[in-house]
């Protein structure tokens, strides 16, 4: 299996564009995590999907961040207009069914710079 | 879900058993114990997770009290490879809703020297 898959790896934009970060899950994977990564702020989660349907989104810091699941193999997490604070780096992670051991499986990133 | 309490580092020599403590003192009946690390530049990655019994596998063993309110992540011959911040986790295990979060806190970072 190839794991967690996430694209670009590193990305450097300009302020005020959008950026456009996209996650591929773990085939079979129910539940897919899109978390941010600070210095200032640790691991956050900014939201959740479980079959493709948003759970949770009360860790996505403003309308400017929006992410969606069109199917099961595919998500993206959007950010427009994009600012120097968005500068991080984005983790997305996926879990089969909770009931077993609720393991979250982590991508290895993409590194935004904002300038 | 509980709040989890971890010694901000630690180093320990290579080849040598690595005790990482944490504190859960406020956990409940129905919260699991999970420990992730992230070596440097990398995703988080799984190790262990336990309810009550200790618990082994083929990277770690998890030990924790009989009270539940701390446990020890157990590296038995660590490696410079094992280098990493450690993060211990308490997560309620029901099914489906907010409790699929992992509220990751500051971690400890392992040092593993030569």
């Amino acid at each position: 299996d190839a794991g967690v898959i996430q694209s670009p790896r590193h990305e450097v934009t300009e302020m005020g564009q959008e950026v456009t970060l996209r996650c591929k899950p773990i085939s079979g994977h129910d539940y897919l995590f899109w978390y941010r990564q600070t210095m200032m702020r640790g691991l956050e989660l900014l939201i959740y999907f479980n079959n493709n349907v948003p759970i949770d989104d009360s860790g996505m810091p403003e309308d400017r961040f929006s992410a969606k699941m069109p199917n099961a193999s595919f998500s993206t997490l959007k950010i427009q207009p994009s600012e120097p604070r968005d500068s991080a780096v984005y983790f997305c992670a996926s879990s089969p069914d909770p009931s077993a051991d609720g393991t979250q499986y982590f991508g290895p990133g993409t590194r935004l710079l904002v300038l | 879900d509980a709040k989890t309490t971890q010694p901000p580092s630690m180093d320990c020599a290579e080849g040598r058993a690595a005790n990482l403590p944490c504190n859960h003192s406020t956990i409940s009946g129905n919260e699991y114990v999970y420990w992730y690390r992230q070596i440097h530049s990398q995703g988080p990655q799984y190790i262990i997770h336990g309810l009550k019994n200790n618990e082994t596998n083929e990277m770690a063993s998890l030990i924790i009290t009989e009270d539940r309110k701390s446990s020890t992540l157990i590296l038995p011959h660590a490696t410079l490879r094992d280098t990493a911040v450690y993060y211990c986790i308490v997560r309620v295990a029901n099914y489906g809703g907010a409790t699929n979060k992992l509220i990751f806190g500051t971690g400890t970072l392992l040092a593993v020297q030569p």
